[in-house]
């Protein structure tokens, strides 16, 4: 069984760019979380898709977007990136809304 | 609100010893997740707690959801230098809700 893998592992983007970042999830999962997690803390929730259809989301600005595949692999996409944007981003997959959540390994992402 | 308490927020320990951590929230948690963290890899979850009272062992780890479904706690026994790393207590609020909310983390130093 594959986990979940995410690319690239690191991107070092200029502020005001644009940037997308892709996860697989794990085989048989239909719902994706993305989170950021600054140095330091803990991951904060930036929102959920569940079969395509966004889900939840935290408390992020409409600049964080995001899609989910039919084959269940989602994208992260990021506009008009902000110093503060830089952190790791994680993806985690789950079999079901609540369930324990499989994380990648992360992108850091630094915006200079 | 949602937040999650977690403490110590680093500790320092002799290889062999046990460990203690805990998380506390002033509102209700449907489950609790407990995490560890290498540097540059994302969590991996470690114990899965659903109902309030439940304690749940994984080899030398032991976990318990709090009766009152505010807190948990988890205990590592003859602690070993691949130990080391950043705890996450993690939990899906009451509600349904869709966010993970992570703690600030312990950090765990095991001298051999």
């Amino acid at each position: 069984e594959t986990g979940v893998t995410q690319s690239p592992t690191h991107l070092i983007k200029t502020r005001g760019q644009q940037v997308t970042l892709r996860c697989s999830s794990q085989s048989g999962h239909n719902t994706v979380s993305w989170y950021q997690q600054a140095l330091g803390q803990g991951p904060q929730f930036i929102f959920q898709y569940y079969r395509e259809e966004e889900n939840g989301r935290g408390n992020f600005p409409p600049r964080f977007s995001g899609l989910q595949f039919p084959n269940y692999s989602s994208e992260l996409n990021v506009n008009a990136l902000e110093l503060d944007d830089s952190a790791l981003y994680l993806c985690a997959s789950s079999a079901d809304r609540n369930y324990g959540y499989t994380f990648g390994s992360g992108t850091r992402l630094t915006v200079v | 609100g949602q937040q999650l308490n977690q403490s110590p927020q680093s500790m320092f320990i002799q290889e062999g010893e046990d460990v203690s951590m805990n998380c506390t929230s002033s509102s209700i948690f449907n489950t609790w997740l407990w995490y560890k963290q290498d540097p540059g890899e994302g969590p991996v979850l470690l114990i899965a707690l659903y109902k309030a009272g439940e304690l749940t062992s994984n080899g030398r780890l032991t976990a318990q959801f709090g009766i009152t479904r505010k807190d948990s706690f988890l205990n590592i026994s003859a602690s070993i230098p691949s130990d080391v790393g950043i705890y996450f207590c993690a939990g899906f609020p009451g509600g349904g809700s869709e966010k993970l909310v992570f703690g600030k983390g312990t950090k765990l130093t095991v001298n051999p």
